[in-house]
This record gives C-alpha cells, sequence and structure tokens, in this order.
C-alpha cells in the first residue's frame, strides 16, 4: 500500500463549479498534511496546510481533514481555467527536528472553460 | 520573496560523467533536500540536510551524493551519470518548526543523461 495515494485523474470540472481532491494516507502518526500546486512545467507551490480535524478555508480553497479516516481533501470552489494544473497532497509526522514528508503522486485538475 | 535558486534549468550530460546540480536559498533555512521527480513516480527525496555538514539518505540515494559547505548551498552530485538518472531534480528548503515541513522549492533542473 502507497503511504500517500492520490487519483491520478485527470478530474475534469467546469468553470465556477467545485473541484474536489482527495488524499488518503497509511501513517496514523502523521500530524501535518499540505497541499502543493504544480503547474506544467513547474516546481510546487505551497497553496495550503492543515494540522487538526475539520475545515480550514483560505479564499476560494478549503483543506478538509478527518484523522480517524486518515483522509484529507482540497475543495476549490468557483473554479478557473488557471487553477488547471497538478495537486499534490503531502504528510509528515511532527515528532521534532527533520520530519520526513512523504508525496502523493498528485491528481491533475482541468477546468474546462 | 522567499528564494530557492538551482543553477541549470537543463542539463545535458553523458552517461559516466561526473555531474554537479547547485541549488542556493536565501531564506536562512536550517533544511535542505534533493529530489527528483518522475512521471507516476512522483516526488521520491534522495538526501535531506539539516544543517551544514551534515547529511542523511532519503529513499533513493544509491548513485548519488551532496554536500553541505555552508547553510545556503546544498549540491547534488552524480558520481557517475548513467541513463536512468535522467529526471527533473527539485532542490527545496524548509525552516524548522514544530509543524511540519512547508517546503520552498527552485524551478528544478531537467537532466538529460545520453
Amino acid at each position: 500500500q502507497k503511504e500517500v495515494e492520490q487519483n491520478s485523474g485527470p478530474l475534469s470540472v467546469p468553470e465556477g463549479a467545485i473541484a474536489s481532491l482527495n488524499c488518503t494516507y497509511s501513517d496514523r502518526g502523521s500530524q501535518s498534511f499540505f497541499w502543493y500546486r504544480q503547474y506544467s512545467g513547474k516546481s510546487p507551490e505551497l497553496i495550503m496546510f492543515i494540522y487538526s480535524n475539520g475545515d480550514k478555508e483560505d479564499g476560494r480553497f478549503t483543506a478538509q481533514l478527518n484523522k480517524a479516516s486518515q483522509y484529507v481533501s482540497l475543495l476549490i470552489r468557483d473554479s478557473q481555467p488557471s487553477d488547471s494544473a497538478t495537486y499534490l497532497c503531502a504528510v509528515t509526522p511532527v515528532s521534532g527536528g527533520y520530519q520526513k514528508v512523504t508525496f502523493g503522486t498528485g491528481t491533475k485538475l482541468q477546468v474546462i472553460p | 520573496d522567499v528564494k530557492v535558486t538551482q543553477s541549470s534549468r537543463y542539463l545535458v550530460k553523458r552517461t559516466g560523467e561526473k555531474v554537479f546540480l547547485e541549488c542556493v536559498q536565501d531564506m536562512d533555512h536550517e533544511n535542505m533536500f534533493w529530489y527528483r521527480q518522475d512521471p507516476g513516480l512522483g516526488l521520491r527525496l534522495i538526501y535531506f540536510s539539516y544543517d551544514v555538514k551534515m547529511k542523511e539518505k532519503g529513499d533513493i540515494p544509491e548513485g548519488y551524493s551532496v554536500s553541505r559547505e555552508k547553510k545556503e548551498r546544498f549540491s547534488l552530485i552524480l558520481e557517475s551519470a548513467s541513463t536512468n538518472q535522467t529526471s527533473m531534480y527539485l532542490c527545496a528548503s524548509s525552516s524548522r518548526t514544530g509543524s511540519g515541513e512547508k517546503l520552498f522549492f527552485g524551478s528544478g533542473t531537467q537532466l538529460s543523461v545520453l
């Protein structure tokens, strides 16, 4: 079983719709969860992080965490063509010092105008 | 503005050559990382460093070595390049916090080994 699993997609949504990206993880010791966005030919950039169960909102983005189900998701409201990218889920344990980051392979999102 | 700079965007080398990939960060971050990214395999950690002159193996260190002589600079060395090391190489840095590693990535080096 992969440590961090994501559906590779592509996930296609019409402009203005809500895009829902999902991620499951296997290590129950994971405490910190991150979403990175990677445009084609570019490097990943951090867009959201969440540490506690529940929702965290930042503009059009909402990260949702359910530790009991080992599930984290990213919702993008009012999707725009500029949101078309690959979204990488990443998790780390929190134990002080270096914390190994484990990435999923990413979900490709296509927003159709 | 946060900046991680990789010395080359594209690099073409021949098998058997020794290859140096350089990375510099200007954020005074303690931690620095080298990843490679391949289609379908995602990001895989090669080596990381949490302090000057310190290094730790990641998940796929074979065929690579690293050097960190100064806090801001982290070099990846391919001792004898092989075709299976053709890949996108990404350098990243992060500050040491208790809330997980927020990584800042460089723009990447696409290495082709012929």
